[in-house]
């Protein structure tokens, strides 16, 4: 059975920081890409950014709103992608989802989400 | 604004077909393939289309995606209750050099 869990989240003052875990199982992690994706109260998706396979050099892209700020980084001995996100925003408030992705020479096929962790960033 | 634009909303009636539009550019749709996603409410989303038109396993073929240039669509054939969701479409976008989700259609089933 595929499994994906998010842990890490919870209540943080703005300017701090906190590291979002991602544990899988069940499929071929170390063939995935893993994204992130957060979803603010009521409102839509959106991308923060994805690390690819150490076959593809786990290259790491970002969305402009982090960029500078999160870290994306896996250990594919643990099954495992990490999110860490320092100088934390008020609008960076949302639930965190991990999504394990395999992907083929032209598109990706698969897409494991996990059920999302909450960050809320509040004095 | 969301990179990618979709009608904030979508209705019909149980067995009608339903289309929600997706409408993107030449760095997003117009060269990368499109997903859709099924968010039902309180849960994860769930991939539905990628690929621009294919089925992961499990999914009823009365969804179907098709693209066109910068344009892609979602088909809902056969409605039924249990469509009642949101749906995003995605895609990579070249000059942003990420992904980019559509603001998300909420699908009401009369």
């Amino acid at each position: 059975e595929v499994q994906v869990v998010e842990s890490g989240g919870g209540l943080v003052q703005p300017g701090g920081s906190l590291k979002l875990s991602c544990a899988a199982s069940g499929f071929a992690f170390s063939g995935s890409a893993i994204h992130w994706v957060r979803q603010a109260s009521g409102k839509g998706l959106e991308w923060v950014g994805r690390i690819k396979r150490k076959a593809a050099s786990s290259a790491t892209a970002y969305a402009a709103s982090v960029k500078g700020r999160f870290t994306l980084s896996r250990d594919d001995s643990k099954n495992t992608a990490y999110l860490e996100m320092n100088t934390l925003k008020i609008e960076d408030t949302a639930v965190y989802y991990c999504v394990a992705r395999l992907c083929g020479d032209a598109y990706c096929y698969s897409d494991y989400w996990g059920q999302g962790t909450l960050v809320t960033v509040s004095s | 604004q969301s990179v990618l634009t979709q009608p904030p909303s979508a209705s019909g009636t149980p067995g009608q077909r339903v289309t929600i539009s997706c409408s993107g550019s030449r760095s997003n749709i117009g060269s990368n393939y499109v997903y859709w996603y099924q968010q039902l409410p309180r849960t994860a989303p769930k991939l539905l289309i990628y690929g621009n038109n294919q089925r992961p396993s499990g999914v009823p073929d009365r969804f179907s995606g098709s693209k066109s240039g910068t344009s892609a669509s979602l088909a809902i054939s056969g409605l039924r209750s249990e469509d009642e969701a949101d749906y995003y479409c995605a895609a990579w976008d070249d000059s942003l050099s990420g992904r980019v989700f559509g603001g998300g259609t909420k699908l009401t089933v009369l």
